[in-house]
């Protein structure tokens, strides 16, 4: 199985930038394209797709969000961090099965 | 627009089974794959099994595997997740999201809870 590890927690002021690091066991890249996709999820909401094929923004995303890396090393970057943004962060992998997600990481207010 | 409505949650009692269901409007039902994803109480997500178009193709989470059985009626435009064996570890908000082999979950449903207890 292919392991995603997120780091459990991140502190950081409103406006400015935000990075959430995953860092996957195996590649996950295939045919040129990333198999890895990022979800914010707030409490009490079912997740949310941002960031898919691990740099294109989801349909109704704001452009503050971003996603970068390849391989085995990917980062999701919040630019600047608003008030709104404070959730947790998942990554996902969808290159093999099972699909598996990092454990999240807590975006909170520092 | 894309509705995904889980039912069929609740309390069950550990060895026992119960039958998830996920009702699929807004989109042509039977040209997704879909899936049943869970996340335990205050924990992170799991995904459980996949279930392709037409059935060809189920994959499992070797969690699950031998105990739970996705299965999909594409003219009722539902999906189910038959859980048999239950354990206490199996107690978790449990969602429905369509995908594509090798696409993100897009769409999700707003989850049913199971609580596996005595």
């Amino acid at each position: 199985d292919i392991v995603l590890t997120q780091s459990p927690a991140l502190a950081v002021s409103l406006e400015q930038r935000a990075t959430i690091s995953c860092k996957t066991s195996q590649n996950v890249d295939n045919y040129g394209i990333s198999y890895m996709h990022w979800y914010q999820q707030k409490p009490g909401q079912q997740p949310k797709l941002l960031i898919y094929e691990g740099s294109n923004l989801a349909s109704g995303i704001p452009a503050r969000f971003s996603g970068s890396g390849s391989g085995t090393d990917f980062t999701l970057t919040i630019d600047p961090v608003e008030a709104d943004d404070i959730a947790t962060y998942y990554c996902q992998q969808s290159k093999d099965y099972p699909y598996t997600f990092g454990a999240g990481t807590k975006l909170e207010l520092k | 627009e894309v509705q995904l409505v889980e039912s069929g949650g609740g309390l069950v009692q550990p060895g026992r089974s119960l039958k998830l269901s996920c009702l699929a409007s807004g989109f042509t039902f039977s040209n997704y794959g879909m899936n049943w994803i869970r996340q335990a109480p205050g924990k992170g997500l799991e995904w459980v099994a996949s279930i392709s178009s037409s059935s060809s193709y189920i994959y499992y989470a070797d969690t699950v595997k031998g105990r739970f059985t996705i299965s999909r009626d594409n003219a009722k435009n539902t999906l189910y997740l038959q859980m048999t064996s239950l354990r206490s570890e199996d107690t978790a908000l449990y969602y429905c999201a369509r995908h594509v082999i090798h696409t993100p979950f897009a769409y999700w449903g707003q989850g049913t809870l199971v609580t596996v207890s005595s």
